[in-house]
């Protein structure tokens, strides 16, 4: 099972909307609609953003949206904060069995 | 409130056996729709989901690392540890544990697969 595709990085001023794309297959994202975004600062372990492709866990803001199509699964970051930069990491559950991440995707506010 | 810490050895020798603990406290590990789970992260790398297990004993293994590896579950202890064989360099990593939901409602908006609490992760070493 082979890591999910995400852009090694993105960037975007304070206040502007980013998106980052996370490539599967039709065995994990084309299969599933259980794509899971983490963020994850520097030194600390990773954090629960969004579930079942769209869902958002108490307390996450909702500047933070993911959709799907296909193959692809996105990550919507609007009104972009200083707070939000991070490594972003995809994750799809796959075959039945187990959870594949996605290469990370290092987010920079300008 | 759920929280998760491991526990092992910082440091493990080339070929041995690593192991690791997580100790689960704020609810019990005997929880209906929740396996507990390990996951690393290499230095400057991604994260790589490894195995996890229910409080039944029934495991999930990644296939590229299941030859090498065991999960297990202590029920009295609250505690769910890990074993990684014969270990190189490449096993060097910050491993965490994490709760993780493995179950199907009736609407899809019920289901829940995913790991949601996380501990803050122990680094491991491989070096002689």
């Amino acid at each position: 099972q082979s890591a999910l595709t995400q852009p090694a990085s993105v960037s975007g001023s304070p206040g502007q909307s980013i998106t980052i794309s996370c490539t599967g297959t039709a065995s994990d994202i084309g299969f599933y609609d259980y794509v899971s975004w983490y963020q994850q600062h520097p030194g600390t372990a990773p954090k629960l953003i969004i579930y079942n492709v769209a869902t958002r866990p108490s307390g996450v803001s909702t500047r933070f949206s993911g959709s799907k199509s296909g193959n692809t699964a996105s990550l919507a970051i609007s009104g972009l904060q200083s707070e939000d930069e991070a490594t972003y990491y995809c994750c799809s559950y796959a075959n039945d069995i187990t959870f594949v991440f996605g290469t990370g995707t290092e987010v920079t506010v300008l | 409130q759920l929280q998760l810490q491991e526990s092992g050895p910082g440091l493990v020798k080339p070929l041995e056996t690593l192991s690791l603990t997580c100790s689960v406290s704020g609810d019990s590990i005997a929880t209906s729709n929740y396996y507990w789970g390990w996951i690393r992260q290499a230095p400057g790398k991604g994260l790589e989901w490894i195995a996890s297990v229910y409080y039944s004993g029934r495991a999930n293994y990644n296939p590229s690392l299941k030859s090498r590896v065991t999960i297990s579950v202590d029920k009295s202890k609250n505690q769910f540890s890990l074993e990684l064989t014969s270990v190189t360099a490449a096993d060097t990593a910050v491993y965490y544990c994490a709760r993780e939901g493995r179950y199907k409602g009736y609407e899809l908006k019920d289901d829940y697969f995913v790991m949601d609490v996380w501990g803050q992760g122990t680094t491991v070493t491989v070096s002689s």
